[in-house]
């Protein structure tokens, strides 16, 4: 499968704890986008890279960072997690470039609950 | 600030019967417009792009820049169209790519 895969699929932890999400972009693809799917607040943006390089950054806490690395995986961690921070975590891909008006290929989205 | 508004979470429409799906945005600048949608089970995915000029699966979709609207429209609304579906925005220039908070499609026998 050349699309967009996001490990792990489902994480159940603890207050305070710290958890890596992993996203692996479609091949090809320069771009990676993070987003967090809370309960009836849609898709917030978190940050963005580019060929290794941060380019976007939204709503992401200080507590949360991410990093792209050479081969172009992306990795979002978040720290001292708090209940709050149960949610969807979506990756996306696309080709990217300067325009960034490309289309959003996204991987199925990795679910953590902070207990 | 860029902003992407969906004022509906639930839109219940009968078969056959029009369907319009509302969309508003701020945004200073010409930004792009998409619809995503995801169907249950399978991945957010585009369905189209305002740039495209497009139908896809009888949608359309005209952007508005005097309303700053971008609304998704179907005459005919057919059951396989059930879904979410999500407005978003992106740009030059901050490299932001927004969503809205989504809104439920779903088409009644």
């Amino acid at each position: 499968d050349s699309g967009v895969t996001q490990t792990p699929k489902h994480l159940i932890t603890a207050t305070g704890q710290r958890v890596t999400l992993r996203c692996s972009p479609r091949s090809g693809d320069l771009s990676v986008y993070w987003y967090q799917q809370s309960l009836d607040q849609g898709l917030q943006f978190l940050i963005q890279y580019y060929n290794g390089e941060e380019r976007a950054k939204g709503n992401i806490l200080e507590r949360f960072s991410a990093q792209q690395f050479p081969d172009l995986h992306s990795e979002l961690n978040l720290s001292s997690l708090e209940l709050g921070d149960s949610a969807l975590y979506f990756c996306a891909s696309s080709v990217g470039g300067p325009a960034n008006t490309g289309e959003l290929f996204f991987g199925e989205g990795s679910r953590l609950t902070v207990l | 600030a860029q902003r992407v508004t969906q004022p509906e979470k639930l839109l219940s429409v009968f078969k056959g019967a029009p369907v319009e799906l509302k969309c508003n945005y701020s945004y200073s600048g010409s930004p792009e417009l998409f619809w995503y949608v995801q169907y249950s089970r399978q991945r957010l995915q585009l369905l189209l792009r305002h740039i495209s000029r497009e139908s896809i699966k009888g949608f359309t979709a005209d952007l508005n820049k005097g309303e700053t609207s971008f609304h998704l429209k179907k005459p005919f609304a057919q059951e396989e169209d059930s879904a979410m579906y999500y407005c978003a925005l992106s740009g030059g220039g901050t490299y932001k790519y927004i969503f809205g908070t989504g809104t439920r499609l779903k088409v009644l026998a």
